[in-house]
């Protein structure tokens, strides 16, 4: 089953605006993991926070954890047409040696040019 | 320095048949995970293995197994194929106990369809 919840479940925004997506989570974490997938291909790794921290950056990406509402939010500064995809949080198991990932549902963004 | 690599990329059985999907981990990586991913659905764990054993195992039938070779590289056997087993099947690799900071990688995947 699913871990949660991805929100919304579609974006459709105009190039250059800023993308917000959110997720929702249900159990203990060691971290959660941002990843994007272009149709049909494999996921590719965005970015990692660990469950003591409460706010990470990469370039144009964006992320905040919190914890205490067992949720995460994936900001995307300054959209481009690229970033066309779906993105998914995964969280990863708060135990030594455990390498399930558990996926949330997605959010497919569309960017406009 | 390659990545995770799948094959085949597409694949295409019918009812009842059996199929073996192969995965090699991202060079230094000693761990490899399998996902399925049905059309507009997030990847669901199947099973991991390490050591040449498997160490986990999500909510799929014994239909589902699995294999590692010494090299790290592994298969994935899936029997008596049914219409839902239609997915995409992902491989995902890391090195064993850094899962606190290191993500995971994945390949391309296996796109199967089941006549």
């Amino acid at each position: 089953s699913q871990q949660g919840e991805e929100d919304p479940q579609a974006l459709s925004i105009q190039e250059g605006e800023n993308a917000t997506m959110n997720c929702s989570y249900k159990t203990s974490i060691n971290n959660l993991q941002w990843y994007r997938q272009n149709s049909g291909r494999g996921l590719v790794h965005l970015i990692l926070i660990r469950s003591n921290e409460r706010e990470k950056h990469s370039g144009r990406l964006r992320v905040t954890l919190d914890t205490s509402k067992k949720s995460s939010s994936l900001l995307i500064t300054a959209s481009r047409a690229a970033d066309t995809a779906s993105y998914f949080c995964a969280t990863d198991g708060a135990n030594f040696g455990n390498e399930k990932l558990t996926f949330g549902t997605g959010t497919r963004l569309t960017i406009i040019p | 320095d390659a990545g995770v690599t799948q094959s085949p990329t597409h694949l295409i059985k019918t009812r009842g048949q059996q199929v073996t999907l192969r995965c090699s981990p991202k060079s230094g990586h000693d761990t490899v995970s399998w996902y399925q991913q049905a059309l507009g659905q997030g990847p669901q764990f199947i099973f991991q293995y390490y050591e040449e054993e498997e160490r986990q195992r999500g909510n799929f039938p014994d239909r589902f197994s699995g294999h590692q070779f010494p090299n790290y590289s592994s298969e994935l056997n899936v029997n008596a194929l049914l219409l839902g087993d239609s997915a995409l099947y992902l491989c995902a690799s890391r090195l064993y106990g850094t899962g606190v900071n290191q993500p995971q990688h994945f390949g391309d995947g296996t796109r199967l369809s089941i006549l």
